[in-house]
């Protein structure tokens, strides 16, 4: 089955722009999606099909996927924006959904 | 406001069964795939079911396929797993969440409700 892999955390100063990778097996022809997840709370995505950003997601955060590696990028972190963050693509040959492992922010 | 309201977790027995319920309001249940989503304590997100919209395509990941069974009465807004054979490894928190009209994104999702197998 399909494997999507992703750091398991990533520190950032504030007013810096934290990187979160997300890597598979050609994934650059495929639709990634990010979700943000706090602490006690439900996922919230961020980031659909690699570049889009929900109604009400600032545009710090920001998408882009090629070759095998997508990337979800925030810039300007703020102390709010710790969280774990999980990619997500459809694999149409298993008919699943795949979630990475997740990648844990932490704003130093 | 656009909402999914899980229910029906509680304690089970190994090879128990539990039925797991997600109600959706404020938008047209019946346009939309919706899943399930688990996560073990202190670990990442899991897919586990989805359906679609009329409830005639539905999909499971490899480990609970057999066991588990999703379904969905659109008169009622809501969405079902029902969980049979239930296993220690099945303990987490599940959610149900919306599949976006358009691409394989979950973009509206439920608060979970917590399944614990314990003897």
């Amino acid at each position: 089955s399909y494997v999507l892999s992703q750091p398991p955390s990533v520190s950032v100063a504030p007013g810096q722009t934290a990187r979160i990778t997300c890597g598979g097996d050609n994934l650059g022809s495929e639709g990634v999606h990010w979700y943000q997840q706090k602490p006690g709370r439900a996922p919230l995505l961020v980031v659909y099909d690699n570049t889009d950003r929900p109604s009400g997601i600032p545009e710090r955060f920001s998408g882009s996927n090629s070759g095998s590696t997508a990337t979800l990028a925030i810039s300007e972190v703020e102390p709010g924006d710790e969280a774990d963050y999980y990619c997500q693509v459809w694999d149409s040959s298993s008919a699943h959904w795949v979630f990475g492992g997740g990648t844990r922010l932490t704003v130093l | 406001e656009v909402q999914l309201l899980e229910s029906g977790g509680d304690l089970a027995q190994p090879g128990g069964s539990l039925r797991l319920s997600c109600t959706a309001s404020e938008f047209t249940f019946s346009t939309y795939g919706m899943t399930w989503v688990r996560q073990a304590p202190g670990r990442g997100l899991e897919w586990v079911s989805a359906i679609s919209g009329r409830g005639d395509s539905t999909y499971y990941t490899d480990s609970v396929k057999g066991r588990f069974t999703i379904s969905r009465d659109n008169s009622k807004n809501t969405l079902y797993l029902q969980m049979n054979s239930l296993r220690a490894a099945d303990t987490a928190l599940y959610y149900c969440a919306r599949v976006h009209l358009y691409y394989y994104a979950m973009d509206v999702w439920g608060q979970g409700t917590t399944v614990t197998v314990s003897s």
